[in-house]
């Protein structure tokens, strides 16, 4: 079946633009993540969606960057104002539990994001 | 708050070798374990995981780990590596509970050679 796909692939924008990442999860998983992969800071999580229970926003760096679930399905993550630290590839997971359980994050193949 | 620390950025081996990638975690409380694959411009594709039971996990492509607490490891092994495993493999812990939110190692880089 059809994995996370994730658009665009890659985004070049000029710093101070605000920038918008899609994921579109596998069909049924209920829970969605999105992570950051940057060379300074590595892998580091974002933000969690799980049915509709309200986000865990833990992971945001900032009050720049928000996201949204709509539908239980599909999600964007918005970048306000772009910064040039905010150049990584941002990566998105879905997960199907409960029932599963299985704890398995199937992981889409990301966006590069270039501030210039 | 748990950590992951995988101590070897790049571990060079030849065709056919055995190789080990370390990988030690902190947590207060029960954890699950992760070991994560990265192919050039790729996502993370799923190795292996530890949730309970057997502490001696088999995962794809011929790669296993052993989960033990005492000393908070899961090293990720395999006994003949071939150069299609030349990739990077990140170690990830999560505590279950508050979403299953992970917290990955930095990595390490498994350069295989002729």
């Amino acid at each position: 079946g059809a994995g996370v796909s994730q658009s665009p692939s890659n985004k070049v924008t000029e710093k101070g633009k605000d920038v918008e990442l899609r994921c579109d999860p596998i069909s049924g998983h209920t829970a969605l993540y999105w992570y950051r992969q940057s060379l300074g800071q590595g892998l580091e999580f974002l933000i969690y969606f799980q049915g509709n229970s309200a986000p865990d926003k833990s992971g945001l760096p900032s009050d720049r960057f928000s996201a949204e679930r709509t539908g239980g399905s599909v999600s964007t993550l918005t970048i306000q104002r772009t910064q040039q630290e905010d150049s990584a590839v941002y990566l998105c997971a879905s997960s199907s539990m409960p029932p599963d359980r299985s704890y398995e994050q199937y992981f889409g193949p990301g966006t590069r994001l270039t501030v210039t | 708050a748990q950590s992951v620390t995988q101590l070897d950025s790049q571990v060079p081996v030849f065709e056919e070798a055995p190789v080990e990638l370390r990988c030690n975690y902190s947590s207060s409380v029960s954890v699950y374990l992760f070991w994560y694959v990265q192919y050039p411009n790729q996502g993370l594709q799923l190795l292996l995981k530890y949730l309970s039971g057997s502490t001696l996990v088999k995962g794809i492509n011929g790669f296993e780990a052993e989960f033990n607490k005492s000393q908070t490891s899961f090293h990720l092994r395999k006994p003949s590596v071939h150069i299609s495993d030349t990739a990077e493999y990140f170690c990830a812990v999560s505590e279950g509970g508050g979403g299953n939110k992970l917290t990955f190692g930095t990595g390490t880089q498994l350069k295989v050679e002729l």
